[in-house]
């Protein structure tokens, strides 16, 4: 698949604090750059996402900016709470394909 | 919804033997996505179908490895014979249809265990 590059693997980080995920990726034709989630035991789910003519998108807690130029992009989770404890993936679309980053494990300390 | 459904959600079988994996995709989705999640390789696009046809295909390991889908709501991964490097998730996804931005919802995968 494309590459896609995500740092950093792991991530622990103080409840309250703020948790910055970054992802580089190479194909210039991507064109939607989704986030997921993944728990313990479950399958990925999708928590955001963003298309290539936007450069920033907010939901509640969670932001993803994106730099097209620079073909990276980023998750930014504010006021981290314990159940934000999870697997997070990055992953860049052409057409139908996904590709996925590495995965980011957080932990959320209380 | 019931989301993706997949079963079984747990498989351990003996190298040799015949696998077989199953999803129900979402009613209304016409794509449907076969993955495969290792620690080594991550996750890794097996084959892609689009109203029941297999589109792309590049990503299945060896001949070893088979997908049906029969209907909009059933498909089938077969592994024959299995070996113990296929230990792995193997999660199926689907969407809507095939936008550039279309969702892949995935469901809770199986995990197998080859021995």
């Amino acid at each position: 698949g494309e590459n896609v590059e995500q740092h950093p693997s792991t991530l622990s980080v103080q409840e309250g604090d703020s948790a910055v995920i970054k992802c580089t990726y190479s194909d210039s034709a991507s064109n939607y750059f989704p986030w997921y989630k993944q728990e313990l035991g479950k399958g990925p789910q999708l928590i955001i996402d963003i298309r290539s003519n936007v450069g920033e998108k907010k939901d509640q807690r969670i932001a993803v900016t994106l730099n097209k130029t620079a073909k990276h992009f980023s998750l930014h989770i504010t006021e981290t709470q314990p159940e934000d404890s999870a697997v997070y993936f990055c992953a860049i679309r052409n057409d139908y394909k996904l590709s996925f980053g590495a995965g980011t494990t957080v932990t959320v300390r209380a | 919804d019931a989301g993706v459904i997949q079963s079984p959600r747990h498989e351990v079988t003996e190298m040799g033997q015949e696998v077989t994996l199953r999803c129900k995709p979402i009613s209304g989705h016409n794509s449907l996505f076969w993955y495969r999640q290792t620690m080594m390789r991550g996750l890794e696009l097996l084959i892609y179908f689009n109203n029941n046809v297999p589109i792309d295909d590049s990503g299945m390991p060896e001949d070893r490895f088979s997908a049906k889908m029969p209907n909009a709501s059933f498909s089938t991964l077969k592994i024959q014979p299995s070996e113990p490097r296929d230990s792995a998730v193997y999660f199926c996804a689907s969407s809507p249809g095939t936008g550039a931005s279309e969702t892949q919802y995935f469901g809770p995968g199986t995990r197998l265990l080859v021995l």
